[in-house]
């Protein structure tokens, strides 16, 4: 079966770090993507692990542990527009689709 | 980079009529097309995966007969909700995966989603 979990919703400030975590388990896993998404709009790509560790890039990071099921995305220096929801996605590979989690709704106040 | 062209962004109709939702790869070939529905504060539920000249797989639970899909050609897959319900109402988005990743193109990993159609059914 497929299961991916993550937290349904968070509250961070503007200015500040927050780490949106996702647990996983698949039957097959090639890499972990997030996407982000606004309200009525389609996912946009944000980063795709395929080892373990962190990848950086500008403000946002992610960190996969294979052994573990587990990935995260930092968001740095948070502002009023990462207001989004955050996808986690697996990927199986080849040309299967991908399984996302139910996404994480993140409320960036002042 | 890679596009997919959806078309409607979104449509009103009535009870009982029946909706045509086409999505486009523009400048790449999509052997495979993931249509996804998204119903509002929750995530993308895959309902078929289409295939270029071959009958789609549907996901369980979702009605064959009340959504059609074809894939006639690399570039066009289109979803057609058949005698459509208020409860049809949601957001439509359709994903599709290069037949082979473009050299370097690490971004997207060849899946591709359209802009989404919002679909109300009065």
């Amino acid at each position: 079966g497929q299961n991916i979990d993550q937290p349904t919703e968070m509250t961070a400030t503007e200015g500040a770090i927050v780490q949106i975590n996702c647990t996983y388990q698949t039957s097959g896993f090639n890499g972990l993507f997030w996407y982000q998404q606004h309200a009525g709009e389609a996912p946009t790509f944000l980063s795709y692990n395929v080892l373990d560790g962190l990848e950086e890039k500008g403000r946002f990071s992610s960190f996969l542990s294979r052994s573990k099921g587990y990935s995260y995305l930092l968001l740095k220096e948070l502002q009023m527009k990462d207001s989004a929801s955050y996808l986690c996605a697996a990927f199986r590979g080849g040309n299967t689709p991908l399984v996302f989690g139910k996404g994480t709704r993140l409320s960036v106040i002042a | 980079g890679a596009v997919v062209s959806q078309h409607p962004s979104w449509v009103i109709c009535k009870s009982g009529t029946s909706v045509k939702i086409e999505c486009r790869s523009l400048d790449f070939q999509a052997t495979t097309m993931f249509w996804y529905r998204q119903f509002p504060k929750q995530s993308l539920m895959l309902m078929a995966t289409s295939n270029e000249g071959s009958k789609a797989t549907y996901e369980q639970g979702v009605e064959k007969d009340k959504f059609l899909i074809n894939h006639a050609s690399l570039t066009l897959s289109t979803l057609t909700v058949t005698s459509a319900h208020p409860e049809d109402s949601s957001f439509y988005i359709c994903s599709a995966r290069e037949i082979e990743d473009t050299g370097g193109d690490h971004l997207t990993y060849g899946y591709t989603f359209g802009s989404g159609t919002r679909l109300t059914v009065v």
